[in-house]
């Protein structure tokens, strides 16, 4: 059973330009995270998403940013018009479909995508 | 709103000798806790959870928290530090019963292991 698997590992962009990174979850996981850490720091969280739907985006920043998650393939997130700033590691990480108001029992981290904008 | 407070962001130690990594956090509901563990450039990696049972959570590679509600900690300890430990390490806690199903982390300690 692979893990979450995140690609690509490394990614480089020129500022102005688009980074599409992707998170394939672990198998028979529907509930889909993204993290972003930047140097030194913890990871904060920016989106959680389900099959199809976002259910919360209020870490995202307002502009630039987007997500999906389509009904077949991987989860994707995309930074438009890049700018220095947006280097950092982004995390995924997956976990398994629960009920309604069901405990949080583990998530399951990528690798991470570390994205350098020059 | 939940939140966590990592109250060393560094924390060296000789090896052989016991480490503590603080962790205090703040809930509004009965919270999971965790603990992740990231090596340099590596993805995390999980080391023990803390889901409403036992409050004294054992993990992996020999380390264990306690789940202190009226303290409101969740501090990680291991008996004798190795090398390999040498890491950043995260609390983590998750209001798991609202719809809101998010992990808020600490801000992390960086922990070194002197020979």
């Amino acid at each position: 059973n692979a893990g979450v698997m995140q690609n690509p590992r490394h990614l480089v962009r020129r500022r102005g330009q688009e980074a599409r990174l992707r998170c394939s979850p672990m198998k028979g996981h529907s509930h889909v995270y993204w993290y972003r850490q930047l140097p030194e720091e913890g990871l904060k969280f920016m989106v959680y998403l389900q099959k199809e739907n976002i259910i919360d985006e209020s870490g995202m920043p307002k502009e630039r940013f987007s997500a999906e998650f389509p009904k077949e393939g991987p989860s994707i997130l995309r930074i438009q018009q890049v700018v220095r700033g947006d280097s950092a590691a982004y995390f995924c990480a997956s976990s398994p479909r629960t009920g309604q108001g069901a405990r949080w029992t583990e998530a399951f981290f990528g690798q991470g995508t570390r994205l350098t904008v020059v | 709103a939940q939140s966590v407070t990592q109250l060393d962001s560094h924390v060296s130690v000789s090896e052989g000798t016991p480490v503590l990594l603080r962790c205090n956090y703040s809930s509004s509901y009965s919270p999971s806790l965790f603990w992740y563990v990231q090596h340099p450039n590596k993805g995390l990696q999980l080391l023990l959870k803390y889901t409403s049972a036992a409050t004294l959570v054992k993990g992996i590679n020999g380390f264990e928290a306690e789940f202190k509600k009226s303290e409101t900690s969740f501090h990680l300890t291991k008996p004798s530090a190795h090398m390999s430990d040498a890491a950043e390490y995260f609390c983590v806690v998750s209001e798991g019963d609202t719809g809101r199903r998010a992990l808020t982390f600490g801000s992390g300690t960086r922990l070194q292991v002197q020979p």
